[in-house]
């Protein structure tokens, strides 16, 4: 069984641009997870999505947004990029909302310069 | 207050050692606990879940709840220097918003052979 999938694995923007990251739950799995884990810092949560529509939001700002597609996947998108912004973003899937943890995929480095 | 507060690291146990890692939690509605572990530049793998108050074991790892106390923890038994990565500990927390996974900062594991 093919694990949570994200594209790309690294990416290198400049601020003020938008970058656009990607996930692809497990099998089966309706919801989808974002968080952000700057160097050092722990994970923080950024946005929950279940059978298309978002249903929790961290403490993040407006320019931080995504969705979720019928087949499941799940887009993140980062408007207006800071250099602060700059992190390892993680997604996770789960089949029953957390009662049974999630499952991480490996991440997308972004760099912001 | 943080929601999850992990004891400060970073840990360092000889081989063969038990390696305990502890973490508090401010949400006396919270049902649900996990461990994960992270290796450098890796994401996050889940390694216990835990629901009912006391111990439950799997292998060399024993993970122990305290809901009164607000506390969970983990014991490593029989430490290898493969144990050695950064330790989270999440708490789902729920809020009118929806729940959401709540992380520590991480606990740092160094096993020495």
């Amino acid at each position: 069984e093919a694990g949570v999938t994200q594209s790309p694995t690294h990416l290198i923007k400049t601020r003020g641009q938008q970058a656009t990251l990607r996930c692809s739950p497990i099998s089966g799995h309706t919801s989808v997870y974002w968080y952000q884990q700057a160097l050092g810092l722990g994970l923080q949560f950024l946005l929950w999505y279940d059978e298309g529509e978002e249903r929790n939001r961290g403490n993040f700002p407006p320019r931080f947004s995504g969705r979720q597609f019928p087949n499941y996947s799940s887009e993140l998108n980062v408007n207006a990029l800071e250099l602060e912004d700059s992190a390892l973003y993680l997604c996770a899937s789960s089949a029953v909302w957390t009662n049974y943890g999630y499952t991480f995929g490996s991440g997308t480095r972004l760099t912001v310069v | 207050q943080k929601e999850v507060e992990q004891n400060s690291g970073p840990l360092s146990v000889p081989e063969g050692a038990i390696a305990s890692l502890n973490c508090t939690y401010s949400d006396r509605v919270s049902q649900s606990f996990f461990w994960y572990r992270q290796y450098s530049g890796k994401s996050p793998e889940l390694i216990m879940s835990i629901y009912s108050n006391g111990d439950k074991e799997d292998g060399r790892f024993t993970a122990q709840l305290n809901k009164a106390s607000q506390y969970v923890s983990l014991l490593i038994r029989d430490s290898q220097p493969s144990d050695s990565a950064t330790y989270l500990c999440a708490v789902n927390i729920e809020e009118t918003s929806g729940s959401r996974l709540t992380f520590g900062e991480g606990t740092q594991l160094t096993v020495n052979p």
